[in-house]
């Protein structure tokens, strides 16, 4: 069953401006991860963390986790037109190593 | 990095025919991939888990008898769409990660390309 929620479902924000994803999720998780998807593809790792790291960095990246409130968010900062796609977070439960996605927010990035 | 190929990217089919699909490992060996469904704007289901050797193990609501799953070796899964039938056409992707997980214990996906099958 999928367990994530995301918010928005899409945004549309101007080049060089941020922008933030949330995911929300259910059940306790082990590390939770976001994947990118463009158009037609397959999902590519963007970034992990682990149930036990509230915020981390990489490069434009930064995710934070919160676990109180079993959610997370992604900011994307000083964005590009090539950042335009559609991003998941993913929950790691120890299910078998199963992933389970969130509905995912479509991100366009105006030049 | 790791690589995961999906093939073929795209088939259309007649309706009552069977689809293949293969998802390889390139470059490691994979004891187990997964097999997502996903539908336009929507979210990735994970459709089963298919383990090197053995059975697939499906999720709730997948009818194993539909979705045929085979993983004969570490760098092979593959789903074939048995009789499909219009309201099969979709996004099939698969996916794996290396054979055991990090010292980190994360099971970080690599994924396929994914594959459209449109069924006529």
């Amino acid at each position: 069953s999928q367990q994530g929620e995301e918010d928005p479902q899409a945004l549309s924000i101007q080049e060089g401006e941020n922008a933030t994803m949330n995911c929300s999720y259910k059940t306790s998780i082990n590390n939770l991860q976001w994947y990118r998807q463009n158009s037609g593809r397959g999902l590519v790792h963007l970034i992990l963390i682990r149930s036990n790291e509230r915020e981390k960095h990489s490069g434009r990246l930064r995710v934070t986790l919160d676990t109180s409130k079993k959610s997370s968010s992604l900011l994307i900062t000083a964005s590009r037109a090539a950042d335009t796609a559609s991003y998941f977070c993913a929950t790691d439960a120890w299910q078998g190593g199963k992933l389970i996605f969130g509905q995912g927010t479509e991100l366009s990035v105006k030049p | 990095g790791a690589v995961v190929s999906q093939h073929p990217s795209w088939v259309i089919c007649k309706s009552g025919t069977s689809v293949k699909i293969e998802c390889r490992s390139l470059d490691f060996q994979a004891t187990t991939m997964f097999w997502y469904r996903q539908f336009p704007k929507q979210s990735l289901m994970l459709m089963a888990t298919s383990n090197e050797g053995s059975k697939a193990t499906y999720e709730q609501g997948v009818e194993k008898d539909k979705f045929l799953i085979n993983h004969a070796s570490l760098t092979l899964s593959t789903l074939t769409v048995t009789s499909a039938h219009p309201e099969d056409s979709s996004f099939y992707i698969c996916s794996a990660t290396p054979s055991g997980r990090g010292f980190s214990g994360a099971n970080v996906l690599t994924f396929g390309a994914g594959s459209r099958l449109t069924v006529l």
